[in-house]
């Protein structure tokens, strides 16, 4: 139990579909980050926000839309997303956003695009 | 692009051999962070090494970051089933915002 938590753990989706993936984290910590996990690519960053403030977007599609309503409360919200898209999300979160701390990953969003 | 190349993509092995994996890259990291993930879950820290030449060790873990802070490897003694998962090295600065991961190192520790 890492203190990180992510709902739902399995989604499949169609196209045209719209859901949105949850992250919640009880741990006071200030940063909070939304990575992609696919098979034979490095972790990439999508989104990273500070005390709220969104202070990174790392030229992720705008089919991807994050939403921070508070320090400890994460959404990606998702619509006519691509099979390509087809991942493990995976939210994490820090105490201060500084780049050489420890990330607290959550078990992560298995979703299937179909 | 800032790269960390992690060597071997897949291991497997049988239960009390040695291993050692290794995480290579062209750039200078101010520290390197190595975490495990296991199957379904999301990626644990193990370690963080700050100092070029810093050696640390995990029980049965031992890691090294490499004198010019651009490479790092960890070796496993005796390994044990409960070592499988998925190793991640992870590094920060080298000119990129936020951390830098490799692809990992797939191990299986077979019984």
């Amino acid at each position: 139990e890492t203190g990180v938590t992510q709902t739902p753990r399995h989604l499949v989706m169609g196209m045209t579909n719209k859901k949105s993936l949850k992250c919640e984290q009880h741990l006071g910590h200030n940063a909070m980050y939304w990575y992609k996990q696919s098979a034979k690519k490095p972790l990439e960053l999508m989104f990273v926000y500070n005390f709220k403030e969104q202070t990174e977007n790392n030229s992720v599609p705008s089919r991807f839309s994050p939403e921070c309503p508070n320090s400890s409360h994460l959404f990606l919200h998702l619509h006519t997303l691509q099979p390509e898209d087809s991942a493990l999300y995976l939210c994490a979160s820090s105490l201060t956003g500084s780049t050489n701390e420890k990330l607290f990953f959550g078990s992560g969003t298995q979703l299937s695009v179909l | 692009t800032q790269l960390l190349e992690q060597s071997p993509q897949f291991l497997s092995i049988q239960e009390g051999e040695n291993l050692t994996v290794y995480c290579n890259s062209s750039s200078v990291f101010s520290s390197l962070q190595w975490y495990r993930q296991e199957p379904g879950e999301g990626p644990v820290l193990l370690v963080t090494v700050v100092t070029g030449g810093e050696v640390k060790k995990l029980k049965r873990l031992t890691f090294q970051f490499g004198d010019a802070r651009k490479d790092s490897s960890l070796h496993i003694t005796a390994a044990q089933p409960g070592d499988t998962g998925l190793y991640l090295c992870a590094g920060a600065g080298g000119g990129a915002d936020g951390l830098t991961f490799g692809k990992g190192t797939h191990l299986i520790i077979q019984p």
